[in-house]
């Protein structure tokens, strides 16, 4: 079963603009991360926020972490044609070892030129 | 470095069947993860592999298994398949140490199954 629920499921923006979606997780966690895919590719990985970080920059993408709502969102700042993607979060548990991580359900973005 | 590569990239097989994935990780990193995403159900996680020993499993029947060699590379194996077993089959690698967890996972292409 998926830890979390995205919202909204779809985005439909235009270039320039910024993009929003949240992620909203069930148990508690060592750290959040944010990934990207490509239309049934590979994830690709960017950027991840541990469990005591409340916000985090990277590029255009900028992450906050609220752990008493157990909620994180992800802002897309001056979206580009090739931002359109699905993206998803993902959470790794406080207690397992290792590397499983738990995704959600994914938000698809399609930015129009 | 090259990236995580996955083989094969598409598969097709018939219910009953067995199959077999193969990933190999990036150079150095000693984890390995396999998930499986359908649109029905997402992305879920299946295994993980560490130092050839499987170290996280996730909730799905025996039929699905896994292994590791020396050189970190990963098989995974789905016998009997069924219908419901088409997806798109994800390994991801990590440099995760022993006692140094969640880190980053970057992810291979994906083979695609299709079962018929």
């Amino acid at each position: 079963s998926q830890q979390g629920e995205e919202d909204p499921q779809a985005l439909s923006i235009q270039e320039g603009e910024n993009a929003t979606m949240n992620c909203s997780y069930k148990t508690s966690i060592n750290n959040l991360q944010w990934y990207r895919q490509n239309s049934g590719r590979g994830l690709v990985h960017l950027i991840l926020i541990r469990s005591n970080e409340r916000e985090k920059h990277s590029g255009r993408l900028r992450v906050t972490l609220d752990t008493s709502k157990k909620s994180s969102s992800l802002l897309i700042t001056a979206s580009r044609a090739a931002d359109t993607a699905s993206y998803f979060c993902a959470t790794a548990g406080l207690k397992a070892a290792g590397n499983k991580l738990t995704f959600g359900g994914g938000t698809r973005v399609l930015v129009k030129p | 470095k090259a990236g995580v590569t996955q083989t094969p990239r598409y598969l097709i097989k018939t219910r009953g069947q067995q199959v077999t994935l193969s990933c190999s990780p990036i150079s150095g990193h000693r984890s390995v993860s396999w998930y499986q995403q359908t649109p029905g159900q997402g992305l879920q996680f299946l295994f993980e592999y560490f130092s050839e020993t499987q170290r996280n499993k996730g909730n799905f029947p025996g039929r699905f298994s896994g292994r590791q060699f020396s050189n970190s590379r990963s098989e995974m194996n789905v016998s009997t398949l069924e219908l419901g077993d088409s997806a798109l089959y994800l390994c991801a690698s990590s440099p995760s140490n022993i006692g140094l967890a969640y880190n980053e996972q970057f992810f291979g292409p994906g083979t695609r199954l299709t079962v018929l």
